[in-house]
């Protein structure tokens, strides 16, 4: 069965700092992970795919496939990152997808 | 932008109580989704609909808990009767067809508090 890990359920850093919010995954097939964000009084929103190789709000994570982990980096965080984040890992089989989460890291950024 | 609609935002209810919420997904939506989120958890998926037909149910309680969506459309999620361990937020999301490349849309979900 598949299963994400998101160790830390809180970190916190100073503005400016680098942040990395670690995320581990279990899944027999070709992953396909995903970040989400929550900012504080809002709905759970996509951040970054990493079919996308993307850079968004200045987030990057990277697929390792050998150590089977998808961390989110930024080089310099700024206080309005702090959030709940989740990484979810989407499987298909047959008609159905399914997005299976991680328990989340709250990100607190302070001055 | 597009949003999925959820209502109602808070509902407490006594347990033993029947309680609903609906949802309204993205039109073009085919793939509709209902999580919960227990405080300190993440997400987990409890039923999945392709169009009018539920594609995954297999985490979704059935002794209590039972999910429409008749017109493909719109759906509505039910519990009868909640019980205290219900209490959490219900989270309806929704897709074009297996995630698409923008992968899901949530709604802002329905706050659930069994007293």
């Amino acid at each position: 069965a598949q299963r994400v890990t998101q160790p830390e359920k809180l970190l916190s850093v100073f503005k400016g700092a680098p942040v990395e919010l670690k995320c581990n995954y279990s899944y027999s097939g070709s992953p396909e992970l995903f970040w989400y964000v929550q900012y504080s009084r809002q709905r759970l929103q996509l951040l970054l795919r990493h079919i996308s190789r993307e850079s968004i709000k200045g987030f990057t994570a990277d697929l390792n496939k050998g150590e089977t982990s998808f961390h989110l980096k930024k080089p310099f965080a700024q206080e309005e990152d702090s959030a709940m984040y989740y990484c979810a890992l989407k499987t298909n089989t047959g008609t159905a997808s399914k997005l299976t989460f991680g328990t989340g890291t709250r990100l607190q950024v302070t001055l | 932008e597009a949003e999925v609609a959820q209502s109602p935002r808070y509902k407490i209810t006594e347990k033993s109580q029947a309680v609903a919420f609906w949802c309204d997904p993205i039109s073009g939506h085919a793939t509709l989704y209902w999580y919960r989120q227990i405080l300190g958890q993440g997400p987990e998926l409890l039923v999945q609909f392709q169009d009018e037909s539920v594609v995954d149910d297999s985490q979704l309680p059935k002794d209590r808990f039972s999910a429409e969506r008749l017109k493909g459309v719109d759906s509505t999620l039910k519990i009868q009767p909640a019980e205290l361990g219900d209490s959490a937020m219900y989270l309806c999301a929704s897709s074009l067809f297996r995630g698409g490349f923008y992968g899901y849309t949530f709604g802002s979900g329905t706050r659930l508090t069994v007293v």
